[in-house]
């Protein structure tokens, strides 16, 4: 079946940066376009982007163009999602999701907490 | 960029049916897909492409689009419904992923 598990919760100051793993497996990884998708606490679903696993394509949303860097390692099956000058805005739960028109398949989620 | 709406809360008697609208501007022209979202879990895509069912989403779950509204149409609700509800569309000229607010529905 396939799955998604994604690296543990990460605690970081403001001005940091993070990267967020998520592990394909059960599927071909690179048949599919993977999503990253955040939550902060209380809020709702925020899109942050899209990497073709098969090439590395991306496309980031608005808000977060020139702070994130998705890429995809296709040896171990592993996209990452890495967010620099963090803020306590960052502070959220980060999803990857896999799509097939919708997105079908998702991590368990990896909290990020920025604070000083 | 384009926006979807909808309303922060709908409540619905059990047995009853609950709709939870999502709307956008011409959003009849566009794939609509539903999520739920139960406390401290991940989504589970339960409408894709404006109707279709995943295996497992019982046959209670329906959706429509037409015009400027999507609706998520649940029949006889059930307890176990109670989560947040997310709309989301595929916006072609940013070819970017857009959610709705979130919907959360309350089973009285």
């Amino acid at each position: 079946q396939v799955q998604l598990v994604q690296s543990g919760a990460e605690v970081k100051k403001p001005g940091a940066s993070v990267k967020v793993s998520c592990e394909a497996s059960g599927y071909t990884f690179t048949s599919y376009y993977l999503h990253w998708v955040r939550q902060a606490p209380g809020q709702g679903l925020e899109w942050m982007g899209i990497i073709n696993p098969s090439g590395g394509s991306t496309n980031y949303a608005q808000k977060f163009q020139g702070r994130v860097t998705m890429t995809s390692d296709t040896s171990t099956s592993t996209i990452y999602m890495e967010l620099s000058s963090l803020r306590s805005e960052d502070t959220a739960v980060y999803y990857c999701a896999r799509s097939s028109g919708a997105l079908d398949s998702w991590g368990q989620g990896t909290l990020v907490t920025v604070s000083s | 960029s384009y926006v979807l709406t909808q309303p922060p809360s709908v409540s619905v008697a059990p047995g009853k049916t609950a709709r939870i609208p999502c709307g956008g501007n011409n959003i009849g022209s566009k794939s609509v897909h539903w999520y739920q979202q139960k406390p401290g879990q991940a989504p589970v895509v339960v409408i894709y492409y404006d109707s279709d069912r995943p295996s497992g989403i019982p046959e209670r779950f329906s959706g429509s689009n037409s015009g400027n509204t999507a609706t998520l149409t649940i029949s006889r609700v059930e307890a176990g419904d109670e989560a947040d509800y997310y709309c989301q569309v595929w916006d072609s000229s940013s070819d970017h992923r857009v959610f709705g607010g979130g919907t959360k529905l309350t089973v009285l």
